[in-house]
């Protein structure tokens, strides 16, 4: 599985952008890059993914690096119940193997 | 559609002692899998179910903890005899189909504390 890094923790101000990167420097070639949150005392949700191309949809926009070593999940507008630990994952096609990942926090 | 029910939500236990937790995945999902989030860290996959058979077992601690999936329904993951270090979230999630990585839903776990 790719090795990934990301912040341990990051802060971002309500209603203001929020850019999460992601280093997978050894990712393969056919892995896609996703990216799941968890809320408080709930368990993982689904949020973006991609293989080559910037991704949008209604919760978030992944920017990929043109050599897919690193990624960006894009929060436009961050709201409080944003607040959530950000997992990004290299997928292989066998199972979602989680890293620590970033606890975001949004200040009111 | 409803999401994936597991029970109990919470449970103390004191070490040695065995327990069971059960998850209900979403109808029709035929890939089911149990994670165990330890606090402060990011889940791990313990073992992954394709219908009522093992794909991956290769992190569970298989001297302490079983699993099953019978008919390709619901689901039960044990622990006897439990010890301290496995105080922990227990995930269960499923997926409609398995090389979907965007496609897992995860229910909300059992928290287990073990005294």
């Amino acid at each position: 599985d790719a090795k990934t890094t990301q912040p341990n923790s990051m802060e971002s101000n309500e209603e203001e952008p929020v850019h999460l990167p992601c280093n997978h420097s050894t990712i393969s070639g056919t892995d896609y890059i996703h990216w799941y949150r968890q809320l408080p005392s709930q368990g993982p949700e689904y949020v973006i993914h991609g293989l080559t191309s910037n991704v949008n949809n209604r919760m978030a926009s992944l920017a990929i690096a043109e050599d897919r070593k690193s990624s960006t999940l894009i929060l436009h507008r961050a709201t409080l119940r944003d607040a959530a630990v950000y997992y990004c994952i290299p997928y292989a096609g066998n199972m979602l193997t989680f890293g620590g990942g970033t606890r975001l926090m949004v200040k009111p | 559609e409803a999401g994936v029910a597991q029970s109990p939500r919470y449970k103390i236990i004191e070490k040695r002692q065995s327990v069971a937790f059960w998850c209900n995945p979403i109808s029709g999902h035929a890939t089911l899998y149990w994670y165990q989030q330890i606090l402060g860290q990011g889940p791990k996959l313990l073992i992954q179910f394709q219908n009522n058979g093992v794909v991956d077992d290769s992190q569970l601690p298989k001297d302490r903890f079983s699993a099953e999936r019978l008919k390709g329904v619901d689901s039960t993951l044990k622990i006897q005899p439990a010890k301290l270090e496995d105080s922990a979230v227990y995930l269960c999630a499923s997926s409609l189909v398995r090389d979907w990585g965007y496609g897992y839903t995860f229910g909300s776990g059992t928290r287990l504390t073990v005294v």
